[in-house]
């Protein structure tokens, strides 16, 4: 148990639907963010958020859209996706003034049908 | 962007045995981090490395920050069978991302 959320596990959906991963960290930083994980490749950054602001947005494409109401909650809102979306995306979070230790959850495993 | 060559990519090693695994860069890194995953889970933070020349041990693992500060190593001694796992290495250089390398498959036989 790492101290971070993440909901669902497991999400199957169309490429038409509107789904959204939620991650919440009970650790008291105050940064998070949102990689994906493909298989055979390095975890890929998409979204930093600094004290609630998005401070990088890694050319991700605009199906992704990501929102922190708050410094312990994150999520992903997806739709129109594609089928190479599919992958594990995993949250994390940091506290800034301690350095780059970043703490992860458990991931969501993304299936575009 | 900043890459990361971890190697080897898999092994394949006898329970007791001591593994060895690094990561390098062209570019230079202010921390080095080293993660396990587990099938189905998130990566695990298992030794963070903030000083050129750092040696820092956890139990049966050790790594290293180079002392050119573009790589580092992970070493496990008397491997057991809950080691196996992926292993990645990460880089911090200033931003607030991590670099992360490809990842070691440890697969253990007993």
């Amino acid at each position: 148990e790492t101290g971070v959320t993440q909901t669902p596990r497991h999400l199957v959906m169309g490429m038409t639907n509107k789904k959204s991963l939620k991650c919440e960290q009970h650790l008291g930083h105050n940064a998070m963010y949102w990689y994906k994980q493909s298989a055979k490749k390095p975890l890929e950054l998409m979204f930093v958020y600094s004290l609630e602001e998005r401070v990088e947005n890694n050319s991700v494409p605009s199906r992704f859209s990501p929102e922190c109401p708050n410094s312990s909650h994150l999520f992903l809102h997806l739709h129109t996706l594609q089928p190479e979306d599919s992958a594990l995306y995993l949250c994390a979070s940091s506290q800034r003034a301690q350095g780059y230790e970043q703490f992860f959850g458990p991931g969501t495993r993304l299936t575009v049908l | 962007g900043q890459q990361l060559n971890q190697s080897p990519q898999s092994m394949f090693i006898q329970e007791g045995e001591d593994v060895s695994m690094n990561c390098t860069s062209s570019s230079i890194f202010n921390t080095w981090l080293w993660y396990k995953q587990d099938p189905g889970e998130g990566p695990v933070l298992l030794i963070a490395l903030y000083k050129a020349g750092e040696l820092t041990s956890n139990g049966r693992l050790t790594a290293q920050f180079g002392i050119t500060r573009k790589d580092s190593f992970l070493n496990i001694s008397a491997s057991i069978p809950s080691d196996v796992g992926i292993y990645f290495c990460a880089g911090g250089g200033g931003a607030d991302g991590l670099t992360f390398g490809k990842g070691t498959h440890l697969i253990i036989q007993p």
